[in-house]
């Protein structure tokens, strides 16, 4: 049972525009989700994190939008920047919880020049 | 801030050893240490979660007498790999929690069972 689902493996952006990157979820219990950004062979950098009680949360050119009602959250990039090119991964946790996050499969972000 | 350090960042072994890894934050205190596995093009597995001192909490499917987990100190868990196969090949990485819901994660081990 996947609870935290990428349905996009991969999204090509140009240089300059707007990535968005979308994320769902199937278990209403979470309440903090987080963003990850993954080069092959490395472990993943955190980049961005909102919690239940928030739809947006703005961190430089990153912002994670979130839509409980529909179990739904996204990462804005802007501008996109070469560098930016990576494998992106959310995630989900409960708080009170274990804490322990679900990741869901990841969407492969190429920025093309 | 909030580095995790991982050793080796690849190890090759012969089948039927066992491989141990560390886990180390280096600049702050970690409660909950947590160990993932990736296999190639697929997402991050959490294998178990550890806390200083006590026993770690592994997930179903995972072989707690194959996969043997220390969490020592604040900044410091260890997971062995223990009469490694083939099919222990994979990227171990491993996180750290130090009281925020964020987990910072190490750059990984290649391991490779031969």
């Amino acid at each position: 049972d996947q609870q935290v689902k990428q349905n996009s493996p991969s999204l090509s952006v140009q240089e300059g525009r707007i990535s968005i990157l979308n994320c769902d979820y199937t278990n209403s219990m979470f309440d903090y989700f987080l963003w990850y950004k993954k080069y092959p062979a490395e472990g993943p950098t955190f980049l961005i994190s909102i919690s239940s009680i928030k739809d947006k949360n703005e961190d430089g050119r990153f912002t994670v939008f979130l839509n409980k009602s529909a179990k739904h959250l996204s990462l804005h990039i802007v501008p996109s920047q070469p560098g930016d090119s990576a494998v992106y991964f959310c995630a989900a946790g409960i708080i009170q919880g274990a804490q322990k996050l679900v990741f869901g499969q990841g969407t492969r972000l190429t920025i093309n020049p | 801030g909030a580095v995790v350090s991982q050793h080796p960042s690849w190890v090759i072994c012969k089948s039927g050893t066992s491989v141990k890894i560390e886990c180390r934050s280096l600049d702050f205190q970690a409660t909950t240490m947590f160990w993932y596995r990736q296999f190639p093009k697929q997402s991050l597995m959490l294998m178990a979660t550890s806390n200083e001192g006590s026993k770690a909490t592994y997930e179903q499917g995972v072989e707690k007498d194959k996969f043997l987990i220390n969490h020592a100190s604040l900044t410091l868990s260890t997971l062995t790999v223990t009469s490694a196969h083939p099919e222990d090949s994979s990227f171990y990485i491993c996180s750290a929690r130090s009281g925020t819901w964020e987990q910072y994660f190490g750059p990984g081990t290649r391991l490779t069972v031969t």
